[in-house]
């Protein structure tokens, strides 16, 4: 079983805040990891896709870092608005394992 | 371009009942998942197909069965449906074969009641 944990569960900024969450994954045999962006009532959609250890990917205001040695990626939100308001999923995948886990996911609020 | 659509996007059932959702995508994807997604378990993969005329199981595959007949379209059955079946499915369609490095597409779910 391949477990993938996502901190903290949920969380509640003020707009402007800076915020960052954490995805958790086995850090053995590593192939890629994933991050979503799940609006409610929309269906994920994809952020970023990491695989080298050090990776660090942007998009707009959101970042990502990727340790794949000990098994951790850190999604990061400067100045949070509150249309970033959403579920953050990581997904994890291994070698020679054709599906990816995923995590369950960390909730956003941001406060107007 | 549609994407992935599923249909229908709400459904009540009986216990007992049976169904089939239908996942379409138009994006000549080689690979698509059915997952299910209920509160605190993120999203589950229920079974996949790797091509046409191929499925393998998920992690959750019980009381479920799919049929890829078409590459276009992945069909998720529910023979005798009962309330641990209460969830949203969602659908999803990648590129091609390295899926742990290509971006998965969603469809917008089917919310599905078993009473």
């Amino acid at each position: 079983i391949l477990n993938v944990e996502q901190s903290p569960q949920s969380l509640h900024v003020q707009e402007g805040d800076s915020t960052n969450f954490t995805c958790s994954f086995p850090s053995s045999n590593f192939y890629a990891l994933h991050w979503y962006r799940w609006e409610t009532a929309k269906s994920p959609e994809a952020l970023f896709v990491m695989t080298l250890n050090g990776d660090e990917k942007k998009k707009g205001r959101i970042s990502a870092t990727l340790n794949t040695k000990e098994g951790y990626s850190y999604l990061y939100i400067k100045g949070s608005q509150p249309e970033d308001s959403a579920t953050y999923l990581c997904a994890f995948g291994k070698t020679s394992y054709d599906k990816v886990i995923f995590g369950p996911g960390t909730s956003l609020s941001v406060i107007p | 371009n549609a994407g992935v659509t599923q249909t229908p996007k709400f459904r009540v059932l009986k216990t007992g009942q049976s169904m089939t959702l239908l996942c379409a995508q138009d994006m000549n994807h080689e690979y698509m998942y059915w997952y299910r997604q209920d509160p605190g378990m993120g999203l589950r993969l229920i079974h996949y197909s790797v091509g046409e005329g191929t499925t393998a199981k998920g992690e959750v595959p019980d009381g479920y069965n799919v049929s890829r007949l078409k590459k276009q379209n992945f069909l998720l059955g529910l023979e005798s449906a009962a309330p641990s079946q209460t969830s949203v499915y969602f659908c999803a369609s990648s590129q091609e074969r390295i899926l742990l490095i290509r971006t998965q597409y969603f469809g917008p779910g089917t919310r599905l009641l078993v009473l």
